[in-house]
């Protein structure tokens, strides 16, 4: 069965990075387009960031451009998102789903950005 | 950006009895391929989103028949036949024809 379980998140300083990581199971990773969506605490759901089944083509957000990067490992069947330049606005559970229309999530990873 | 538009926000509804949220779109969601990409998602409580319907009217596998999606153009209709007590949570439409994604702003579906 399609498996997605993000980590890396955690508490990080104003200013600082993270990177978090989707691990990918049950399904051929490299033929789909993957995305991450974020929800701040309490808020509704806010879409991140696309990347295409090959990695070439990559679509942000407004709010994250320039701070955030998708990228994969279809090797490894990994998809990652580099947060730099981190805003108290950037803390939420961050989600990665599957596919052009997001139909399989993962159970998220919480990104909290604080001094 | 393109803005979707929820309504009502709150719904409290009675076990057995339907219920119906709406969503607008602030552009038609008529892709260029002719057609239009329309989601609907639940999320409990603690939970992640759950894909219920795509493109408009297309259930998820697995999901129950008494959820059902309809509309055309800017404005869609998620119904609930019969309201069960698993159904209660927070629904979102997303949009997925324009570029960014984007959602509405949500509706908490609660029991009376």
């Amino acid at each position: 069965q399609v498996q997605l379980v993000e980590s890396g998140g955690g508490v990080v300083q104003p200013g600082r990075s993270l990177r978090l990581s989707c691990a990918a199971s049950g399904f051929t990773f490299s033929t789909y387009a993957m995305h991450w969506v974020r929800q701040a605490p309490g808020k509704g759901l806010e879409w991140v960031a696309l990347i295409s089944s090959d990695g070439n083509n990559k679509l942000y957000a407004d709010s994250v451009k320039g701070r955030l990067t998708i990228s994969r490992d279809n090797s490894k069947n990994i998809l990652f998102l580099q947060l730099n330049s981190l805003r108290p606005e950037d803390t939420a559970v961050y989600y990665c789903a599957r596919h052009w229309g997001a139909d399989y999530w993962g159970q998220g990873t919480l990104v909290t950005v604080s001094s | 950006d393109v803005v979707m538009t929820q309504s009502p926000l709150s719904l409290p509804v009675t076990l057995g009895q339907p219920a119906s949220i709406s969503c607008r779109s602030s552009q038609s969601l008529v892709y260029s391929d002719g057609d239009t990409y329309l989601n609907w998602f639940h999320q409990r409580p603690g939970q992640s989103p759950r894909r219920l319907i795509y493109k408009v009217s297309n259930r998820d596998s697995g999901v129950p028949d008494r959820f059902s999606g309809s509309g055309s153009g800017t404005d869609f209709t998620l119904k609930i036949s019969r309201v069960e007590a698993e159904d209660v949570g927070v629904y979102y439409c997303m949009q997925g024809t324009h570029w960014p994604r984007t959602f509405g702003q949500g509706t908490k579906v609660e029991i009376k």
